[in-house]
């Protein structure tokens, strides 16, 4: 199946800082990518789309402006964690689609101490 | 046998057996549907998907079921073995393929036991 990669796979940082992650699509380019969120022994939960070339699209209750995304190609997408709180501590997963189906990348474990 | 409780539901099952994790997903107007396994601390990865138009589809010691009419979605496992133990996710959408968001289902922990 196709490859879609994140960086960092782990992250820890204090409070108050700013976190990015990237996600790409490593064999095949993707003009929307899917942000996710997922905690402990939960189901993944959509945050956000983002969209090459233009605005992501953000799900209900997701602040735009703590979770900045930017689709700076068609291989990479990334997701700013901006002044980071320890409720936002949690696994953050990409997906990209390709064909008829999304792969999701390995995740970043985001830690704010 | 399977338990719900305030964690994940889970399934055990011994090492050669088959395995069935059901889901019953939320929306009648879904098009596609995948099954994906998340190992611990990993993202989750495709195993199979299925079209509406089709309501049983095999792979490689898998096989999903969709039952329209109730709106249930099945995973078998044949040959369990301990390698199959993670989170079983369905997922569902309504923009026919890959192109929309997915909706997860509350995922199924299968333990197999040697």
């Amino acid at each position: 199946g196709a490859v879609v990669s994140q960086h960092p796979s782990r992250v820890i940082c204090k409070s108050g800082t700013s976190v990015k992650i990237e996600c790409r699509s490593l064999d095949f380019q993707a003009t929307t990518m899917f942000w996710y969120r997922q905690f402990p022994k939960k189901s993944l939960m959509l945050m956000a789309t983002s969209n090459e070339g233009s605005k992501a699209t953000y799900e209900q209750g997701v602040e735009k402006d703590k979770f900045l995304i930017n689709h700076a190609s068609l291989t990479l997408s990334t997701l700013t964690v901006t002044s980071a709180h320890p409720e936002d501590s949690s696994f953050y997963i990409c997906s990209a689609p390709t064909g008829e189906t999304q792969y999701f990348g390995p995740g970043t474990r985001l830690l704010v101490l | 046998g399977e338990s719900v409780g305030l964690h994940l539901p889970t399934l055990s099952v011994q090492e050669g057996d088959n395995s069935i994790i059901n889901c019953a997903y939320s929306n009648s107007a879904s098009d596609y549907f995948i099954w994906y396994k998340q190992e611990s601390g990993k993202g989750p990865q495709f195993i199979i998907d299925i079209r509406s138009n089709m309501d049983k589809r095999q792979g490689q010691r898998v096989t999903v079921l969709l039952n329209k009419t109730v709106k249930h979605l099945s995973l078998q496992i044949a040959a369990t073995q301990p390698g199959d133990s993670a989170v079983y996710f369905c997922a569902e959408t309504n923009y026919g393929g890959s192109q929309g968001n997915l909706i997860f289902g509350k995922g199924t922990k299968l333990s197999v036991k040697p």
